[in-house]
């Protein structure tokens, strides 16, 4: 059955720490993995990931895919209390249906 | 503009009632796909239509009917439907190529209780 694990399932750090959220899956057919942010509502698209190995930078956000050891981590340096949200990771699978983690809820306290 | 809008935002129905969710897309998109949402849980694939075509169902009961009028629309038909039904109804769109940099842009759901 394929499946996407997200760990830690929750977080609490304080404002400035950086955290590391991690993504493993065993999925056929794969494609690409996608790292979303939800807040209150639809989850908005952060990254895809397709090649081993290549870091993807946007600000204080960072994610690399590991694709022989089937995971994937989002880093966030600095964090700050507009970080907290649920993490989602979720896989490409086949043409068109992505497969979702539970999410990492992360909080930063001030 | 990778916007994608639903309507409405909240709906309130009864088990006896017909309502119905909107989806709209303007990126020149060719993939729309459904997905349901409980609290604290993931999304679960509902549809996928491809070029205005359903493609996906995942086993989805019939009182869910979607419809694709055209490459920017998506609408979900709701009828007697069950208070486990509650949930937030989320949409998404993307190219629609076969490849794998098809990445799925969400519209901010619709909320649905039903009583």
């Amino acid at each position: 059955e394929d499946k996407v694990v997200q760990s830690p399932l929750s977080l609490v750090v304080h404002e400035g720490d950086t955290v590391t959220l991690n993504c493993s899956y065993e999925v056929t057919n794969f494609r690409s993995l996608l790292w979303y942010k939800q807040e209150k509502k639809a989850p908005t698209f952060l990254f895809m990931l397709t090649s081993s190995g290549i870091e993807k930078k946007s600000g204080r956000l960072s994610s690399i895919l590991d694709k022989k050891e089937l995971f994937s981590i989002l880093n966030i340096t600095a964090t700050q209390t507009g970080d907290s949200a649920v993490y989602l990771c979720a896989v490409i699978q086949g043409a068109q249906k992505l497969v979702f983690g539970q999410g990492t809820r992360l909080t930063i306290n001030p | 503009d990778t916007e994608v809008t639903q309507t409405p935002k909240h709906l309130v129905m009864g088990m006896t009632n017909k309502k119905s969710l909107k989806c709209e897309q303007h990126m020149g998109h060719r993939a729309m796909y459904w997905y349901k949402q409980k609290a604290k849980k993931p999304p679960e694939l509902m549809f996928v239509y491809s070029y205005e075509k359903l493609s996906i169902n995942e086993s989805v009961p019939s009182r869910f009917s979607p419809e694709c009028p055209n490459s920017s629309l998506l609408n979900l038909h709701l009828h007697a439907l069950q208070p486990e039904d509650s949930a937030l109804y989320l949409c998404a769109s993307s190219h629609g190529l076969a490849q794998h940099t098809d990445t799925q842009y969400f519209g901010p759901g619709t909320r649905l209780t039903v009583l």
